[in-house]
């Protein structure tokens, strides 16, 4: 079965240290996988996707295989980072249709 | 440009009542997708259109769930009978073609007392 996991609901870290979200996924086939972020009273958001293998607001993510993970980093947290964050999978050829985690809460204190 | 438009934002029913929400993606996409978002959890897709034709629903409930996109633009989903359950926020989706990327609408937050 198709599915993603993010082990942690909630994230806290101080302005300035590193950060990893954590995304597992479990899939038969050729993954694309993506991070979305919703700000507060803000609607969801593409933050980036492994296809584009791009560095967006400090954040990169890598596709281990291997590991079937698909982890956020960042070196230095922001305040401004404090956000929701979803992990998800795109099936089908449609990158709208997603298979969603259940979320990351990132807390950044200053 | 203009994002996606939902509409209502809130809305609470009392349960086994009818509800109906209503999407205006961005102009020019082919795509629409409703999800259902309950408390807690990750979006989970319902239904994807592709211009005015379903795609996939196979994640929608269609005992009591129904939803359309007539002319290709614009789509409602409806709910009827709603239950306790339905409680959640339906967000809707659209993309330029099936493989772009999807932009969210600010979502319609139903309670089902």
């Amino acid at each position: 079965a198709q599915r993603v996991t993010q082990p942690e609901k909630l994230l806290s870290v101080f302005k300035g240290a590193p950060v990893e979200l954590k995304c597992n996924y479990s899939y038969s086939g050729s993954p694309e996988l993506f991070w979305y972020v919703q700000y507060s009273r803000q609607r969801l958001q593409l933050l980036l996707r492994h296809i584009s293998r791009e560095s967006i607001k400090g954040f990169t993510a890598d596709l281990n295989k291997g590991e079937t993970s698909f982890h956020l980093k960042k070196p230095f947290a922001q305040e401004e980072d404090s956000a929701m964050y979803y992990c998800a999978l795109s099936s089908g050829g449609s990158q709208g249709n997603l298979i969603f985690g259940k979320g990351t809460k990132l807390s950044v204190k200053p | 440009e203009a994002g996606v438009a939902q509409s209502p934002r809130y809305k609470i029913i009392e349960k086994r009542q009818s509800v109906a929400f209503w999407c205006n993606p961005i102009s020019g996409h082919a795509t629409l997708y409703w999800y259902q978002q309950i408390l807690g959890q990750g979006p989970k897709l319902l239904i994807q259109f592709q211009n005015n034709g379903v795609v996939d629903d196979s994640q929608l409930p269609k005992d009591r769930f129904s939803a359309e996109r007539l002319k290709g633009v614009d789509s409602t989903l409806k709910i009827q009978p709603a239950k306790l359950e339905d409680s959640a926020v339906y967000l809707c989706a659209s993309s330029l073609v099936r493989a772009a990327e999807a932009f969210f609408g600010q979502g319609t937050r139903l309670t089902v007392v």
